[in-house]
């Protein structure tokens, strides 16, 4: 078992709808959980982070963080075409320097 | 991603080859990390480096794969005799104190024939 799973997908949603991606994890040592965008061909851009459990929200984004059930969300309210893009979630201890574990990626496809 | 630039974007090389793939970050960053992007998977880590010291290497995959980062800013990750197995996007990201802040560069795509 991979210390991060999450779907894969691919996950189509109709625009203006509300998109719901979720990760699960293992390692109870994670302090910090990140989500990332990626669009073909380019470098993950960071969302947003939070720290240890609770919501965080930020425009359309909102991330939340259950660790007593080791599971991680990320939903976007009102999707647009332009959130097309793969979503990676993204794990680490406190201490700087820590690699990020990532899962492997939910590809989000939003039409018009 | 912000002020992380990698080159070259894309490579190709016949299998055996040597390469080496550059990533300059912007002053300032003293994390700087190496990760593997195959395709359909998310980064995996390969190696971390605080200024110029070498950290934690524990995800190069075998010792064909070198790192460095001599003076502390620009790092070169590098190859030797290349396998097919090693084609993927090579990612660095580059960060202050907080992992929070890892901004990536566009990655290095290498394809070995």
């Amino acid at each position: 078992q991979k210390e991060v799973e999450q779907d894969p997908g691919p996950l189509s949603v109709p625009e203006g709808a509300i998109v719901s991606l979720n990760c699960t994890y293992s390692n109870s040592a994670f302090q910090y959980f990140m989500w990332y965008r990626q669009y073909s061909r380019k470098g993950p851009e960071l969302l947003m982070y939070t720290y240890s459990s609770g919501n965080k929200e930020d425009g359309r984004f909102t991330a939340q963080v259950d660790k007593s059930s080791k599971y991680i969300s990320l939903f976007i309210r009102d999707s647009q075409p332009s959130d097309s893009a793969t979503y990676l979630c993204a794990m680490s201890g406190y201490q700087a320097g820590t690699a990020l574990i990532f899962g492997k990626g939910t590809t989000l496809s939003v039409s018009s | 991603g912000a002020g992380v630039s990698q080159s070259p974007r894309y490579k190709v090389a016949k299998r055996g080859q040597d390469v080496a793939l550059r990533c300059d970050p912007i002053s300032g960053h003293v994390s700087l990390f190496w990760y593997q992007q195959a395709l359909g998977q998310g980064p995996e880590f390969l190696t971390y480096f605080q200024n110029e010291a070498q950290l934690d290497k524990s995800g190069l995959p075998s010792d064909r794969f070198f790192a460095e980062r001599p003076e502390g800013s620009v790092s070169t990750l590098k190859i030797q005799r290349t396998q097919q197995e090693d084609s993927a996007v090579y990612l660095c990201a580059a960060s202050g104190r907080l992992n929070t802040e890892a901004f990536f560069g566009q990655g290095t795509r290498l394809t070995v024939v």
